[in-house]
């Protein structure tokens, strides 16, 4: 079946500090990997995603590679800020199928 | 501007009553989707429908019913059946194939309808 797994938060930083927030997933054949990012009492955003093994998403300084060998698509930011400080959420869909599978989400908080 | 939106935003049910979440999106998606949200878990899939007058069955459709007589709405019913119904639900929807030919995605979110009980 399809599931993902989500490093546990919550997850504290400094301001500028490197983030990683691990994600692997397991699905069959060749599913599309997504980050959603939830700021307190609003819906998902979708943050970036990647369609194929290698892609690289970005988008606001954020960066997840789609690793099949590894099956994980970790999201990683040089320098975070305050602003960054919401619950991550990874996700994948399978090619031709409806329904998203999420991880249960990891809540960052970033301090000045 | 082309979104979905969800109402109310918060909405409070008493014991033995159905109550509607009402969601709406303006972006021409054919596809749209209702989730659970609870406190520490991911979301789970309650309904999806792929088109007008059609709808499927997600992971925990127990206790809820959806109707899809509009492409651009789809409520939500909870019924008095589902036992536990306070959480926060989330609503989506999706366009057709992007170019690379997954169907469904991205998905676009509404902010939510958080449902306490009285």
């Amino acid at each position: 079946g399809n599931s993902v797994t989500q490093m546990e938060g919550p997850v504290t930083l400094s301001e500028e500090a490197f983030l990683t927030i691990n994600c692997t997933y397991t699905a069959t054949g060749y599913p599309s990997l997504f980050w959603y990012v939830q700021y307190p009492g609003e819906g998902l955003q979708l943050l970036l995603k990647a369609t194929k093994a290698d892609d690289k998403g970005s988008n606001k300084g954020f960066e997840a590679t789609y690793r099949k060998e590894t099956t994980s698509f970790h999201l990683e930011k040089g320098s975070v800020q305050v602003s960054d400080s919401a619950v991550y959420f990874c996700a994948l869909i399978q090619t031709g199928a409806n329904n998203l599978f999420f991880g249960t989400g990891t809540r960052l908080t970033v301090i000045p | 501007d082309g979104g979905i939106t969800q109402s109310p935003k918060y909405l409070f049910r008493k014991e033995g009553q159905n109550v509607t979440l009402s969601c709406e999106q303006n972006l021409n998606h054919d596809a749209m989707y209702w989730y659970r949200q609870d406190p520490g878990q991911g979301l789970r899939l309650i309904y999806y429908s792929q088109i007008v007058n059609d709808f499927q069955k997600g992971d925990i459709a127990e206790g809820y019913s959806v109707s899809r007589e509009k492409k651009e709405s789809f409520p939500l019913t909870v019924t008095s059946a589902q036992k536990n119904p306070t959480a926060f639900y989330l609503c989506a929807s999706s366009g057709p194939k992007d170019r690379v030919g997954v169907f469904g995605q991205p998905q676009h979110f509404g902010d939510g309808t958080r449902l306490s009980i009285l």
